[in-house]
């Protein structure tokens, strides 16, 4: 199947500070790649569509100031999460869609634990 | 509104032995999919099967099948010959080009027992 990296898989920073998360597709394009966060023993919550080229598409209730969204090429999408606070410790999963009317498939990428001190 | 539910926050089967996840869904499309994804403790979400709307055979994945009954709106996911490491939580989804988003319903999680 289609393979999504995340990079980094942790990260602990500072309050206050700005972390940038990763998402590529390695052996595909992705026109639409998606963010979830997702909280301990719970599903995942959607924050964003990010489509190449084009401004990203927030969830209601997501600050998009706050949950900055690029998505620069077909295989990289980035989400950085800015003057982070410890309420936005979380573990954040990007995915792929791979599209075409009888494939819809949406592939994952392996998270990110964000820990903000 | 689209909704997906997963009645069974936990279920548990013995090892080499069958078990069914249920997962009904609510929605007025007539074209979508749905898919079985499984979260083990690494937390790395896997597609384990997919099933298109428009499509009456269920869908069958080597050890995992489906029981689509679109008019009731049910999607079971039976696993047979359990296995140690099927244990994790299993999601389902539903995707329709309507909207362009997956809705994930909250997930059921599977215990293996040895």
């Amino acid at each position: 199947g289609a393979v999504v990296s995340q990079h980094p898989s942790r990260v602990i920073c500072k309050s206050g500070t700005s972390v940038k998360i990763e998402c590529r597709s390695l052996d595909f394009q992705a026109t639409t790649m998606f963010w979830y966060r997702q909280f301990p023993k719970q599903s995942l919550m959607l924050m964003a569509t990010s489509n190449e080229g084009s401004k990203a598409t927030y969830e209601q209730g997501v600050e998009k100031d706050k949950f900055l969204i690029n998505h620069a090429s077909l295989t990289l999408s980035t989400l950085t999460v800015t003057s982070a606070h410890p309420e936005d410790s979380s573990f954040y999963i990007c995915s792929a869609r791979v599209g075409g009317s009888s494939t819809d498939t949406q592939y994952f990428g392996p998270g990110t634990r964000l820990t903000v001190l | 509104a689209q909704t997906v539910t997963q009645s069974q926050p936990e279920m548990s089967v013995q090892e080499a032995e069958t078990v069914t996840l249920s997962c009904t869904y609510d929605t007025s499309e007539s074209d979508y999919y749905l898919f079985w994804y499984k979260q083990p403790p690494s937390r790395q979400m896997i597609l384990v099967i997919r099933q298109e709307a428009y499509k009456q055979q269920n869908a069958t994945e080597n050890r995992f099948s489906v029981n689509f009954q679109k008019a009731a709106k049910s999607f079971s996911l039976k696993i047979s010959d359990s296995q140690l490491g099927d244990a994790a939580m299993y999601f389902c989804a539903y995707f329709t080009s309507g909207t362009y988003k997956y809705i994930f319903g909250t997930g059921t999680r599977l215990k293996v027992l040895a």
